[in-house]
């Protein structure tokens, strides 16, 4: 059981926006910053959003994030077909001490 | 471009000594003002933070996990380490190692580099 909550899974049409939430506790998501990582079928976790909001370099502004309270969001738009994989939610819990993940969501581009 | 790539044992035995190797080039482990973290992924997905250390030696452990981690820092060889003992089948995962970006306070907390992870099956 992860301490934060992911829907398993979401779906959307290719050019569509979906929307991925992220639910924790004031330990973690209440206080501390939100990051988003991205992973493809049989590679490492990518970063994609880090601090709540924030790209890397590289990362298309079709991605973005937001917070509120305890939860957090991943937003895709213009959804396409090479997002079709499994993003995991992420933050440092105040309680437990130490970095904490969702269990994933495995988005599927219909 | 920073590079991470894991190295270690893909079979270990129960009740024996795990080891594994994160070299790192495109960057200095010394230079500071990053940290060098271990993530395992068991089967199934689940991502778990194993802990981090800094060039200097210093060292933090996910106090959840049962203290049967050790990591080490090789500075010349611009390396670390994990060392995991007395492995079961439950300590059977993908094994990434990633560098680490935290603020003081932990409020700000990511991973921004990862290996391309390893896979390590505890088996007899």
């Amino acid at each position: 059981q992860s301490v934060l909550t992911q829907s398993p899974s979401a779906s959307g049409t290719p050019g569509q926006k979906v929307t991925i939430s992220c639910s924790g506790r004031s330990s973690n998501i209440g206080t501390n910053n939100v990051n988003w990582y991205q992973q493809l079928p049989g590679t490492a976790p990518k970063l994609l959003i880090y601090n709540n909001d924030q790209r890397p370099s590289g990362v298309p502004d079709r991605f973005s994030g937001s917070k509120s309270g305890t939860s957090a969001s991943l937003a895709i738009s213009g959804l396409q077909s090479e997002d079709e994989t499994d993003y995991y939610c992420a933050a440092w819990d105040d309680s437990l001490h130490g970095v904490v993940f969702g269990g994933g969501t495995k988005l599927t581009v219909l | 471009q920073v590079q991470l790539q894991e190295s270690g044992p893909g079979l270990v035995q129960p009740s024996q000594t795990l080891s594994l190797t994160c070299a790192v080039s495109g960057g200095s482990i010394s230079s500071g003002g990053y940290f060098w973290s271990w993530i395992r992924q068991l089967p199934g997905k689940g991502l778990e933070w194993i802990g981090y250390i800094y060039y200097s030696g210093s060292t933090y452990y996910n106090p959840s996990l049962k203290s049967r981690f050790t990591m080490s820092v090789d500075t010349s060889n611009n390396q670390f380490s994990l060392k995991l003992n007395s492995v079961t089948a439950a300590d059977t995962a993908v094994y990434y190692c990633a560098r680490d970006r935290h603020s003081s306070g932990y409020s700000e907390y990511y991973f921004d580099y990862w290996g391309q992870g390893t896979l390590v099956t505890v088996s007899s």
